[in-house]
């Protein structure tokens, strides 16, 4: 069974970057696993933040990208805000009509 | 605007079978752009992927679910459905439904959710 990694936690200050990561357990994360990224605060549904790699969801800033770096994908988040501090999950499809959930990460803005 | 409402009983007994149903508005569940699909996650814990369904039909499993989960589509009332049998605590979850882009193969749009708690 594949695994989707993520780093459980991170913590920015305000005004900061950060950059998320989400990999496989084994392999290489490519743009063939069509990555997408939700945001999720508590007691709320997530909101998708970025989707095939790259594509902002609409309504969403700018500061928020993703991308390919290395091997895996990744979420960057420039000037962080106090709104954003939030769980944020990764998912990659796996073909075949299969999607696997990262186990998220906790980003505490301080 | 799509809305997306997930809809069902609260509270399940063990070894029953949970049954929610996902209403579509603001859009059609016979689009071939989309798939429709279920995720959960428990009380702390993270999101899972239950299954996925196309507008024809074609149904996609996590395959640790997969003996378990039926997922149906009733164009007619603009639905889709979860059936999850066998139930246990370790089913207690919020459980939402959402619609999937077929070229983006990602979760566009998000329910609300709706949490269910497996007890007796």
């Amino acid at each position: 069974q594949t695994v989707v990694t993520q780093e459980p936690s991170f913590s920015v200050s305000p005004g900061g970057t950060v950059t998320l990561t989400c990999g496989l357990s084994s392999g290489s994360v490519s743009t063939s696993y069509y990555p997408s990224w939700y945001q999720q605060t508590p007691g709320q549904a997530p909101r998708t933040l970025i989707y095939s790699t790259n594509t902002r969801s609409s309504g969403v800033p700018d500061r928020f990208s993703g991308s390919i770096l290395g091997n895996k994908a990744a979420l960057i988040i420039t000037g962080a805000q106090a709104d954003d501090e939030s769980d944020y999950y990764c998912v990659l499809y796996m073909g075949s009509g299969i999607w696997v959930f990262g186990g998220g990460t906790k980003l505490t803005v301080l | 605007q799509l809305q997306l409402q997930e809809s069902g009983p609260g509270l399940v007994k063990p070894s029953e079978t949970l049954s929610l149903t996902c209403t579509v508005s603001g859009g059609s569940i016979s689009s071939n752009t989309y798939y429709w699909g279920w995720i959960r996650q428990p009380p702390g814990k993270g999101l899972e992927w239950i299954g996925s369904i196309f507008y024809s039909g074609s149904t996609y499993y996590n395959p640790s679910l997969k003996s378990r989960v039926t997922i149906s589509v009733d164009t007619s009332k603009n639905q889709f459905s979860l059936r999850l049998s066998s139930v246990t605590a370790a089913d207690t979850a919020v459980y939402y439904c959402a619609r999937l882009g077929s070229a983006s193969y990602s979760f566009r749009n998000w329910g609300r959710g709706t949490l269910v708690t497996v007890s007796s």
